[in-house]
């Protein structure tokens, strides 16, 4: 099956700069690759997502990008602010109703 | 939201109980999903329903028992749980197309803890 590794864990940035949370995946079948950001006590919910016929997907201050070659994928978020301090979750899928989730990274955005 | 909801938010059972976890989504979907969330781990898939027929289980311990009666509704029925059964029990739902992999949507989650 699909193997996701999640990195860093934990990532603390100084509101306004720039995060970077990075993906890989085992698995080459994997087609579809969402980004969760689950706040404190809160549910996760969908951010962004990519799919594998596109390199590169933005929305406002958020971005993801996508490696098949290298089997990564990234978020990538700028002018952090203190909202965006959540916890983070990637998942890869290659069909079937199977998510394959990473260890999740804590964000911190220090004002 | 109300998309996908959870009862109860929070639980406290026994390991000789017998509880029933609810989950309902108002969202049209056709795909329903149990998770797992402990601490530091991965979210775990347990179940997966897809009109209404279990399409995966990862696995799980049969102190875990699935039921989906229709398309919005989801139960988790658990009996003579572990402590490390104590987590974050998340239900999720999705379009269920069958074609392109879907997005899903995830409810509150209900805290689980078994003394």
């Amino acid at each position: 099956g699909e193997n996701v590794e999640q990195h860093p864990s934990t990532l603390s940035v100084q509101e306004g700069d720039s995060a970077v949370i990075k993906c890989t995946y085992s698995d080459s079948a994997s087609n579809y690759f969402p980004w969760y950001k689950q706040e404190l006590g809160k549910r996760p919910q969908l951010i962004i997502d990519i799919r594998s016929n596109v390199g590169e997907k933005k929305d406002q201050r958020i971005a993801v990008t996508l490696n098949k070659t290298a089997k990564h994928f990234s978020l990538h978020i700028t002018e952090t602010q203190p909202e965006d301090s959540a916890v983070y979750f990637c998942a890869a899928s290659y069909g079937g109703n199977q998510f394959y989730f990473g260890t999740g990274t804590s964000l911190t955005v220090i004002p | 939201e109300t998309g996908v909801t959870q009862t109860p938010r929070h639980l406290v059972m026994g390991m000789t109980n017998k509880k029933s976890l609810k989950c309902e989504q108002h969202l049209g979907h056709n795909a329903m999903y149990w998770y797992k969330q402990s601490a530091k781990k991965p979210l775990e898939l347990m179940f997966v329903y897809n009109f209404k027929e279990q399409t995966e289980n990862n696995s799980v311990p049969s102190r875990f028992s699935p039921e989906c009666p229709n398309s919005s509704h989801l139960f988790l029925h658990l009996h003579t749980l572990q402590p490390e059964d104590s987590a974050l029990y998340l239900c999720a739902s999705s379009p269920g197309s069958g074609g392109a992999v879907d997005t899903q949507y995830f409810g509150p989650g209900t805290r689980l803890t078994v003394l």
